[in-house]
């Protein structure tokens, strides 16, 4: 079973839509998640940190739910620019590079 | 603004040959930096740990005497992949951890390599 599983789409979606990405994990000691955006033949960029709390900033939202260990990412109003590919990071263990990395969920958003 | 840098961008090299690639984090020091790999279509993963002063630390899999890593400055780490072959063509990322940012992990622009 892989560590991190997340649907790979792709998603396509019309601008101003409303999309979610899930994402599921199998450590239930994992202590870190992120949301990573990756554009075509480019590094990951760091999206959004994902507390227990839940999150948001800005058009986008992140949740994380332990018991059933896994995480969500909520993007409100979607833009052009928001095409890409969401990655799920956990990290197994704080101080550690225990980070491991869905394979992404493509996204396009159409005009 | 970008915090981890490398070089080169695009590297297209001939079968046998070794390449150098460079990572540098940007106005902070960096005792541990982190060495992925990206085949096309897949996720990230890791290849190893390079700890600045010591022997980096490989995962299971990846061959330490092809892929040679030296962290010989708080701020430079490098990535020899010895006697290229055209399997190891493919997105090297280098990351690093920034002072006080918790587990966050900022990822270099990468390296494409391709091995004709």
């Amino acid at each position: 079973r892989k560590e991190v599983e997340q649907d790979p789409g792709p998603f396509n979606v019309p601008e101003g839509a409303t999309v979610a990405f899930n994402c599921t994990y199998s450590n239930s000691a994992s202590q870190s998640f992120f949301w990573y955006r990756q554009d075509c033949r480019k590094e990951p960029k760091l999206l959004m940190s994902v507390y227990s709390s839940g999150n948001e900033d800005g058009r986008f939202t992140a949740q994380l739910n332990r018991a059933s260990q896994y995480i969500s990412l909520l993007i409100r109003d979607s833009k052009l620019s928001d095409s890409a590919t969401y990655l799920c990071v956990v990290n197994c263990q704080t101080g550690a590079n225990n980070l491991f990395f869905g394979t992404g969920t493509r996204l396009t958003v159409i005009p | 603004g970008a915090v981890v840098s490398q070089h080169p961008s695009r590297v297209i090299c001939k079968s046998g040959t070794s390449v150098k690639i460079e990572c540098r984090s940007l106005d902070f020091q960096a005792t541990t930096m982190f060495w992925y790999r990206q085949f096309p279509k897949q996720s990230l993963m890791l290849m190893a740990t390079s700890n600045e002063g010591s022997k980096a630390t490989y995962e299971q899999g990846v061959e330490k005497d092809k892929f040679l890593i030296n962290h010989a400055s708080l701020t430079l780490s490098t990535l020899t992949v010895t006697s290229a072959h055209p399997e190891d063509s493919s997105f090297y990322i280098c990351s690093a951890r920034v002072p006080g940012r918790g587990d966050t992990q900022y990822f270099g622009p990468g390296t494409r390599l391709t091995v004709l």
